[in-house]
C-alpha cells in the first residue's frame, strides 16, 4: 500500500498564478483533510471532507478551493497565489469516526514569489 | 472552541534520560487526543491516542502518554530518550462535538544529545 500520495514534492508559483495539488489514499478512508504547515504554527486544516461528495471549510480556506473526486483523491486549488500562500502543504486522511488517527503524505513545498 | 498548548519550542535531553514534552488543551465535551512525530522532510506520522478509560496511554517506539482530566494536559514521555528520537512533535486534540475537525499545537522541537 503506497498510503497517501501527494504531487508535485515541490512547486516555484509567480503571484496570480493557480495551480492545484493532488492527493490520493488507498486506504479505504471515508475522511480527507488539507492542512497548511507554517513555521511556529503548527498544522492548520485548510479543508476536509467527511466522506465522498461533501466538503467543509476550515480554520483557513481563504485563497483555495478543494474537490473531493472520488473516494480515493481529494485535491487543492489554488486559483489566484499570493506569497501568504507559501508553505507546505500536508494530504491526511482518516477512518469515519472522531477517534481516529489521521494518516499523512509527505507534502507539498510551494513558493509563491 | 478548541486549542492546543504546546509550551515548550524547544526540549533538550541527554541520551538515556527521560523526556517529557508538555501539551494542555480545551475542547467542548469530551477530548480525544493524540500525539504525532515529525521527521525532517516528511509528513506527520501518528504516535498515540487517547479515546477514554486507563489515563496512561502507550504507543510506538516506546513513547507513552498521561491523560489529566483536572490538569486538560496529556504530557508525551519516554522512560530513556535515544537520539533517533530527535524530531518535532505535535499534540492534537479533537472534541466529540463541533464536526471533524482536528486542532494540532505549534509543536515541540525534541533534541537529543549523545
Amino acid at each position: 500500500n503506497a498510503g497517501v500520495t501527494q504531487t508535485p514534492k515541490f512547486q516555484v508559483l509567480k503571484t496570480g498564478q493557480s495551480m492545484t495539488l493532488q492527493c490520493a489514499q488507498d486506504m479505504n478512508h471515508n475522511s480527507m483533510y488539507w492542512y497548511r504547515q507554517d513555521p511556529g504554527m503548527g498544522l492548520r486544516l485548510i479543508y476536509y471532507s467527511a466522506s465522498e461528495g461533501t466538503t467543509d471549510k476550515g480554520e483557513v480556506p481563504n485563497g483555495y478551493n478543494v474537490s473531493r473526486l472520488n473516494k480515493r483523491e481529494f485535491s487543492l486549488r489554488l486559483e489566484s497565489a499570493a506569497p501568504s500562500q507559501t508553505s507546505v502543504y500536508f494530504c491526511a486522511s482518516g477512518s469515519s469516526g472522531r477517534y481516529n488517527e489521521q494518516f499523512f503524505g509527505p507534502g507539498t513545498r510551494l513558493t509563491v514569489l | 472552541a478548541q486549542s492546543v498548548a504546546q509550551p515548550e519550542d524547544q526540549v533538550n535531553v541527554a541520551e538515556g534520560n527521560p523526556l517529557t514534552v508538555k501539551c494542555t488543551y480545551s475542547v467542548s465535551g469530551n477530548p480525544y487526543l493524540f500525539w504525532y512525530v515529525q521527521y525532517p522532510n516528511r509528513g506527520l506520522q501518528f504516535l498515540l491516542k487517547y479515546i477514554t478509560g486507563d489515563n496512561l496511554v502507550k504507543g510506538s517506539y516506546g513513547f507513552e502518554a498521561e491523560f489529566n482530566k483536572s490538569q486538560t494536559s496529556f504530557h508525551l514521555k519516554k522512560p530513556s530518550a535515544l537520539v533517533s528520537d530527535s524530531a518535532l512533535y505535535f499534540c492534537a486534540v479533537r472534541g466529540d462535538t463541533g464536526g471533524f475537525k482536528t486542532i494540532f499545537g505549534a509543536g515541540t522541537r525534541l533534541f537529543v544529545k549523545a
